[in-house]
């Protein structure tokens, strides 16, 4: 089965930056993974934020931005903001099925 | 303004079966890839599955744990989507969210699968 991995927490002080990250099980994850990336706040929807590695929807903040690095999936946060406090999932595409990584709950402190 | 809207969900016993739907607006639906994705109380989001649009063939995919037991459907002609799910199972039990291609999230609905 396979399984996607992302770092379970992450503190970060508001204005500064954090990168989170997204591994496969299956090797290096490359664009043919379509990573996609979704903020999630308690008692709330998941949001999209960024799909295809680096491309944003039309409501996502500039401060945030995807890539690839070395190997796996990246999600940076540039400038955090206080309301960037919350759960952050990625998600990669194996053929038709998708598979959730597990999660980062990103901390403002 | 687009707009999903789950529907359906409720209390079940094991082993019964279920229908949700999602009522689409505010966009082509017919051109939309559409996405179920659940969520256990207090966990991670899962991947349920996804049906293409009828002119990206019309195609479904599934999840390893529930190929099977759910069916995702469409009316393009109602903008609405539907999953299907059979032989319920406690651990089925979450809150069901629809996604879009482009981005958007229904509200979920939830569904409690308890004797």
């Amino acid at each position: 089965q396979t399984v996607v991995t992302q770092e379970p927490s992450l503190t970060v002080s508001p204005g500064g930056t954090v990168t989170l990250t997204c591994a496969s099980s299956t090797g290096a994850v490359t664009s043919g993974h379509y990573p996609s990336w979704f903020q999630q706040k308690p008692g709330q929807a998941p949001r999209a934020l960024i799909y295809s590695t680096g491309n944003k929807h039309s409501w996502t903040p500039a401060r945030f931005s995807g890539s690839l690095l070395g190997g796996k999936a990246a999600l940076t946060l540039s400038g955090v903001q206080p309301e960037d406090e919350a759960d952050y999932y990625c998600l990669l595409y194996y053929g038709g099925a998708g598979v959730f990584g597990g999660g980062t709950k990103v901390t403002v402190l | 303004e687009v707009q999903l809207v789950e529907s359906g969900g409720g209390l079940v016993t094991p082993g019964g079966s279920l229908r949700l739907s999602c009522a689409a607006s505010g966009f082509t639906f017919s051109d939309a890839w559409m996405t179920w994705v659940r969520q256990a109380p207090g966990k991670g989001l899962e991947w349920v599955g996804r049906i293409k649009s009828k002119i990206d063939g019309g195609t479904t995919d599934y999840a390893a744990p529930v190929k099977g037991r759910f069916t995702i459907s469409r009316d393009d002609s109602k903008n609405t989507l539907y999953l299907q799910i059979y032989s319920l199972k406690i651990e089925d039990t979450a809150v069901y969210y629809c996604t879009t291609s482009r981005g958007y999230w229904g509200q979920g609905t939830l569904v409690t699968v308890s004797s």
